[in-house]
């Protein structure tokens, strides 16, 4: 079974690009987190997905970024414009359930995208 | 508001000797879950175990064995005879008990020599 795919890898833009970010879940799995660690921080959660709704977007930044889950499968993370704080990894993790289900609600993350803003 | 703090940034073994890594934690809620990821060079965390708070039994598995301790707040991962494919970023996480969140601890970097 795949595990949760993110693309690109790697993304090298400058000040005031826009990049997109992509998630693939684990197939199933309705929950979908975004998660980022800008340089020397801890890991901090963005939002997260209950297939295309958003349950909780209360770690969003600002309005420059931009969470699409349509059809519920895969999601989209949009960053425009780019500012050079903006640079670190973004990470995404998948669950099958919620923690109202005990055992389905562990978050499975993928390789994430280091995103470098020049 | 809660937080995680794993004081070890970074820590050098030799292979075979054992090591453990510290987690503590703060949080109000009284029903939680801890958890350690690991992040080996290739990027994706790997889930390692999770726990939640009316669990206070210790954990095998393996080479590795977890310490959860309420009354200290902490949640330590011991590795035993470490190995060099042990050399990793881990990472200590808590949920609480609104949300689904989990808030990260700095990770721990481990290098073990050969």
């Amino acid at each position: 079974e795949a595990g949760v795919t993110q693309f690109p890898s790697h993304s090298v833009i400058e000040k005031g690009q826009t990049v997109t970010l992509r998630c693939d879940p684990i197939s199933g799995h309705d929950n979908l987190y975004w998660y980022r660690r800008v340089m020397g921080k801890e890991i901090k959660f963005l939002l997260h997905f209950v297939k295309e709704s958003k349950q909780d977007e209360s770690g969003m930044p600002n309005n420059r970024f931009l969470a699409e889950r349509t059809g519920g499968t895969y999601s989209t993370l949009k960053v425009q414009p780019a500012e050079l704080e903006d640079s670190g990894v973004y990470f995404c993790a998948s669950s099958q359930g919620t923690w109202t289900v005990y055992g389905k609600n562990i978050q499975y993350f993928g390789a994430g995208t280091r995103l470098s803003v020049l | 508001a809660q937080k995680v703090t794993q004081a070890q940034t970074e820590i050098s073994v030799v292979e075979k000797e054992d090591v453990t890594l510290d987690c503590v934690y703060e949080t109000r809620d009284t029903t939680y879950y801890l958890f350690w990821y690991k992040q080996p060079p290739s990027g994706e965390l790997v889930f390692l175990i999770r726990r939640n708070s009316f669990d206070e039994q210790n954990e095998i598995s393996g080479r590795y064995s977890w310490n959860f301790q309420k009354s200290t707040s902490s949640f330590n991962f011991t590795i035993t005879a470490s190995q060099v494919v042990d050399s990793a970023v881990y990472f200590c996480a808590l949920k609480g008990n609104a949300g689904n969140m989990l808030t990260f601890g700095g990770g721990t970097r481990l290098m073990v020599k050969p």
